[in-house]
């Protein structure tokens, strides 16, 4: 178990860019989540999926972005045309499902972007 | 809308006191929280968790308590230690959901 890893660490980009993040979840994790963490706030929502399945978008994520999670491994969230709001941590987080169990979420260290 | 609320951002103590932090939340519907540790340049870790059926859990130096009547719950450390300076999170959730909704935090420093 070597926990969430996200790639990259830190993305400084021009606005009107795009960027691409990735997340590897834990290998047995069949849930996976990106939340987006601003400064002086808590994590927020953004999207989750059961396996390779995107279950809920949050009014949060904008047209501009897209996550997908190809064959239920790793995820990508990409964010076209960056904006200076899009400036966030970035943070991916996983868990293991079983039935209605509430189940607590690993976090990855995040993917610290700063839009320019 | 913020469903869950840290009112107090900072906190300092004095290393082998009690730390007591504190989270109020809206939505009478949450049955299930959470406190998550946050180091710089690091993600959340899970800390302790209380399901909306008790009122207390303990976990070593963690207790969490849960007043549901006053849709409240408090975090408690003791003794306090160097090593529990960081960011402390409140978040809730629903049974059978899937998100967790988060406080904004409050910054705990512990004095030698």
């Amino acid at each position: 178990d070597t926990g969430v890893s996200q790639d990259p660490r830190h993305k400084i980009t021009k606005r009107g860019q795009n960027v691409t993040f990735r997340c590897d979840p834990i290998s047995e994790h069949n849930r996976l989540y990106w939340y987006r963490q601003t400064l002086g706030q808590g994590p927020e929502f953004l999207t989750y999926f059961q396996n390779e399945a995107q279950l809920e978008k949050s009014r949060l994520l904008s047209d501009r972005f897209s996550a997908e999670r190809p064959k239920g491994s790793f995820s990508t969230l990409e964010i076209q045309r960056t904006e200076q709001g899009d400036s966030a941590m970035y943070l991916c987080a996983s868990s293991l499902a079983v039935g209605g169990i509430n189940e607590k979420l690993f976090f990855g260290s995040g993917t610290q972007l700063s839009v320019l | 809308d913020q469903q869950v609320k840290q009112n107090s951002p900072s906190l300092s103590v004095q290393e082998g006191r009690i730390s007591i932090l504190n989270c109020d939340y809206t939505n009478s519907m949450f049955d299930y929280f959470l406190w998550y540790k946050k180091y710089p340049a690091e993600g959340p870790t899970f800390l302790i968790s209380i399901s909306s059926i008790k009122d207390k859990n303990e976990d070593g130096r963690f207790t969490v308590f849960l007043n549901k009547s006053a849709k409240h719950l408090s975090l408690h450390i003791v003794p306090s230690q160097p090593g529990d300076s960081a960011v402390y999170f409140c978040a809730a959730e629903l049974s059978n959901d899937y998100k967790l909704s988060f406080g904004a935090g409050t910054t705990v420093t512990v004095r030698a």
